[in-house]
């Protein structure tokens, strides 16, 4: 129930493509679903995140869908760029309890110029 | 500073000796994070701290992994008799009390010989 599953593990998208990355959940107690960017020799850093209150939350070129009936959630980069290439992981917490955040196994994103 | 301060940032050691390592949360933080990340793997959970509460220790992977955190602040993660297969990056995330915000360190890099 803890787990967060996360797909695919590598994408490959053009420069100006949409990249698209997919995560489920089982733990239907989870409030708080945030998205970090790991970029190689870099620890993770907070993208973006969004509370089961809303349904979409979007910051520039990264936008956040979540479907609370489907207990999935997933992160578009519109206009992806070569900058944005790095590895992403979507994450999870019931975080009126204060627990810790369950990480999905990552995406390895390549934007090719 | 500003940031989670880890330390050392890389350490060589030899198979069978013990190591430590360290890190300094941003004040204030009362949850406290460990992660390890093997070569292009996902965030591998190992323990985390909140408050005075008792440390999730569910995923330290036996029992030569111990952790403590002094004052609610520093902690150290020690790895005892470390063997080959503990060769990783080790990596410490803080967050304030209900905000799960969690912000990494750069990470120990740890190779065991």
């Amino acid at each position: 129930q803890q787990q967060v599953k996360q797909s695919p593990q590598s994408l490959i998208v053009q420069k100006g493509g949409i990249s698209i990355i997919n995560c489920a959940y089982e733990n239907t107690a989870f409030d708080y679903f945030p998205w970090y960017q790991q970029f190689p020799g870099k620890g993770p850093a907070l993208l973006i995140a969004i509370r089961p209150d809303v349904s979409e939350k979007k910051e520039g070129r990264f936008t956040i869908s979540f479907n609370k009936s489907a207990k999935q959630f997933s992160l578009h980069i519109m206009d992806s760029q070569p900058g944005d290439s790095a590895t992403y992981f979507c994450a999870a917490s019931r975080e009126t309890s204060g627990s810790r955040l369950t990480f999905g196994e990552g995406t390895q994103l390549t934007v090719n110029p | 500073g500003a940031g989670v301060s880890q330390s050392p940032s890389n350490k060589v050691t030899e198979k069978g000796k013990d190591v430590e390592l360290r890190c300094d949360p941003i004040s204030g933080h009362t949850a406290l994070y460990w992660y390890r990340q093997s070569l292009g793997q996902g965030l591998e959970f190992l323990i985390y701290f909140q408050g005075n509460s008792a440390p999730d220790k569910s995923g330290l992977p036996s029992d030569r992994f111990s952790a403590e955190r002094t004052g609610g602040s520093v902690s150290t993660l020690t790895i005892q008799r470390t063997q080959q297969e503990d060769s990783a990056v080790y990596l410490c995330a803080s967050s304030r009390g209900r905000s799960t915000e969690a912000f990494f360190g750069q990470g120990t890099r740890l190779t065991v010989v």
